[in-house]
């Protein structure tokens, strides 16, 4: 069964940083894309980032690129999403999905809840 | 990297049909048949209904299917089942290895 697990969400004040984890298991991590994809309070989904399963091709918003790194370590089945520069208009429940069953994006997290406020 | 357009809600009696509209550009819907369709229950995450515009994975109810035309691509829920009630979602390829999702309807059994 795949499962996909989020980490490191919490309150950081505005400019701030925050390094986001997701650990996934129940299928062969590092042939996969991973996504990221958030859901600001009562709003609708907002793709934000994927990136290979080699780790060597990353895609971003426009909202985010500049601000956002996708990285990987497959030994760990962990995706990580580093946010800089973080604003008031980030802040936002952060879920992290993969690719799989011919959907570019399949199964999801539960999502860890990012707060930007002072 | 606009979002899809989306009504803002749909409603349905049970056993009726509906129908969401996912309408985007040639440069996404129109270009690609790369359109996938989520359901989210409130407080849940999204869970993937419909794929490359029309597949069903495996486990989803053969109740939902999905088409395109042009640059606009929909969803139809046949047989409204209470449980149908929820949030839905259109996601497509929108070019230069991106997506973008669409603005979310909201489906009320009557």
């Amino acid at each position: 069964e795949v499962q996909v697990v989020e980490t490191g969400g919490g309150l950081v004040q505005p400019g701030g940083s925050l390094r986001l984890s997701c650990e996934a298991s129940g299928f062969t991590f590092s042939t996969f894309w991973m996504h990221w994809v958030r859901q600001a309070p009562g709003k609708g989904l907002v793709w934000l980032s994927r990136i290979s399963g080699g780790g060597s091709t990353t895609s971003y918003a426009d909202s985010v690129r500049g601000r956002f790194t996708i990285s990987r370590d497959n030994a760990k089945n962990t995706v990580y999403l580093q946010m800089n520069s973080l604003g008031v208009e980030d802040t936002a429940l952060y879920y992290c999905a993969t690719e799989g069953r011919g959907a570019p994006i399949d199964s999801w997290g539960q999502g860890t809840l990012v707060t930007v406020s002072s | 990297q606009s979002a899809l357009t989306q009504p803002a809600s749909v409603s349905g009696s049970p056993g009726q049909s509906i129908t969401i509209s996912c309408t985007g550009t040639s440069s996404d819907v129109g270009s690609y048949n790369l359109v996938s369709w989520y359901q989210q229950h409130p407080g849940e995450a999204p869970k993937l209904l419909i794929y490359e515009g029309s597949k069903r994975p495996s486990g989803v109810s053969t109740r939902f299917s999905g088409s395109k035309s042009g640059n606009t691509a929909s969803l139809t829920i046949s047989g409204l089942q209470a449980e149908d009630e929820a949030d839905y979602y259109c996601c497509s390829f929108a070019g230069s290895s991106s997506y973008v999702f669409g603005t979310g309807t909201k489906v009320t059994v009557l």
